[in-house]
């Protein structure tokens, strides 16, 4: 089974509507981030958490909330859908100790916006 | 402020022959920098990481990188490619204050000609 998991893969909405990616981790990470990756831009970080109770913005945070339900799971909502928040969606986690700079990604969520 | 660019958006190798991809950053600190790949519709996987122990750093698959503080670079090569190299690479630059966030170049294609 895959350490980081994201769903749904895939996901076409309207403009407007509430939309929830969720991601769960199996590697007992503390620490869980959310970025997207539209072409030519490379990966941009939205939030992130550093535990339960510890969530941070990242560069581009306008737009979307997360919540933190537990250390396994970290969920992005986009509260009110719009276009240009088509991409590609992407969880990833990171440890404590010697490989705490190393983050691993899940398999990533395609969301479109009409 | 760390940055990293990753100098050619596409590059073309025929099948055999070496691959060069080429990436400098930015850093006010000791960085990390890391190499990921993603193929096509699938997540990011680490390819290697540089800490500041060996210059010279060994990844999967045969490809590795070497850090070069003077040129501030750490470009990824492989001696010979293969087809299934086919995908798109990603130099990261890591290790601001701590928070181990990440700054994503904009990626490299690389396409392989059998």
């Amino acid at each position: 089974d895959a350490d980081v998991t994201q769903t749904p893969r895939n996901r076409i909405t309207k403009t407007g509507k509430r939309i929830m990616l969720e991601c769960s981790q199996t590697k007992g990470h503390d620490r869980m981030y959310w970025y997207r990756q539209d072409p030519g831009l490379g990966l941009r970080l939205i939030y992130y958490s550093f535990d339960v109770k510890d969530i941070n913005k990242g560069e581009i945070s306008d737009g979307y909330s997360v919540s933190r339900q537990a250390q396994a799971k970290f969920s992005l909502s986009l509260e009110s859908a719009i276009p240009n928040q088509t991409a590609l969606y992407f969880c990833a986690t990171s440890g404590r100790g010697g490989d705490q700079d190393t983050q691993y990604f899940g398999p990533g969520t395609r969301l479109t916006v009409l | 402020a760390q940055s990293v660019t990753q100098l050619d958006s596409h590059v073309s190798v025929s099948e055999g022959t070496p691959v060069l991809l080429r990436c400098n950053y930015s850093s006010s600190y000791s960085p990390s920098l890391f190499w990921y790949v993603q193929h096509p519709n699938k997540g990011l996987q680490l390819l290697l990481k540089y800490t500041s122990a060996a210059t010279l750093v060994k990844g999967i698959n045969g490809f590795e990188a070497e850090f070069k503080k003077s040129e501030t670079s750490f470009h990824l090569t492989k001696p010979s490619a293969h087809m299934s190299d086919a995908a798109e690479y990603f130099c990261v630059v890591s290790g601001s204050s701590g928070t181990y966030k990440y700054i994503f170049g904009t990626g490299t294609r690389l396409k392989v000609l059998a």
